[in-house]
């Protein structure tokens, strides 16, 4: 089941904030965070297990909420290179090899 | 190191042809994928193989065909292309089809298909 990715698009000025969520109505096991750049191919970032650690990457980071099945992707200070398109992908937490299945993404415009 | 490769990348098909992507890993790895991306849709698994032998369906099979060749090659064939099918095709692989902490999946640059 296709996790849920809000908001759909986010236009800011360089050096804002953005926040991009991701829930699920399933169990999770894990919550992976990817870029993709116009036609590119996407680009891992982070992963997240279930445990609600946070993690970062320069100014970008992410946490994840177990109890909700949520993971937010937090970028601070944005800069022109953050543009694109961000996707989660979620592995559900079903005891066995599940599938990474993604989100419809967020794009995140980017202008000086 | 190449990590996956998929051709062609760009093709136009005629409504009712067959063509077949083409996709190979050299990182070794067990799981190979095949999405594709729609705007608005994000990526979507059309079929993926968790391991050299198997093959699985995935969200959206219909109209599609795989083969696992080998551990390397995973290729995705198209019997009779509908203007359904115009969209971006992705391979990926992955150490194991359960992905975690150093084990992520990696997608190649993309095949563009157009049935006119």
């Amino acid at each position: 089941q296709q996790p849920v990715q809000s908001p759909q698009a986010v236009i800011l000025r360089e050096g804002e904030d953005a926040v991009i969520n991701c829930s699920s109505s399933k169990a999770l096991y894990s919550v992976h965070w990817y870029r993709q750049k116009h036609g590119e191919a996407p680009v891992f970032l982070m992963i997240l297990l279930k445990g609600g650690e946070q993690k970062g990457h320069d100014k970008i980071s992410a946490s994840f909420n177990e109890k909700k099945q949520q993971s937010s992707l937090y970028l601070t200070a944005s800069q022109l290179s953050y543009s694109g398109t961000y996707f989660c992908g979620t592995e559900a937490d079903q005891g066995g090899s599940e599938k990474l299945v993604f989100g419809k993404g967020t794009k995140l415009t980017v202008n000086p | 190191n190449a990590g996956v490769t998929q051709t062609p990348k760009f093709q136009v098909l005629k409504t009712g042809q067959s063509m077949t992507l083409q996709c190979a890993q050299d990182m070794n790895h067990n799981s190979m994928y095949w999405y594709r991306q729609d705007p608005g849709m994000g990526l979507r698994l059309i079929y993926y193989s968790a391991s050299e032998g198997t093959t699985d369906k995935g969200e959206v099979p219909n109209g599609y065909n795989v083969s696992r060749l080998n551990k390397r090659e995973f290729s995705l064939r198209l019997e009779s292309a509908a203007p359904s099918q115009t969209s971006v095709y992705f391979c990926a692989s992955s150490e194991h089809l359960r992905v975690g902490p150093g084990n992520t999946i990696y997608f190649g640059e993309g095949s563009w298909l157009t049935v006119v």
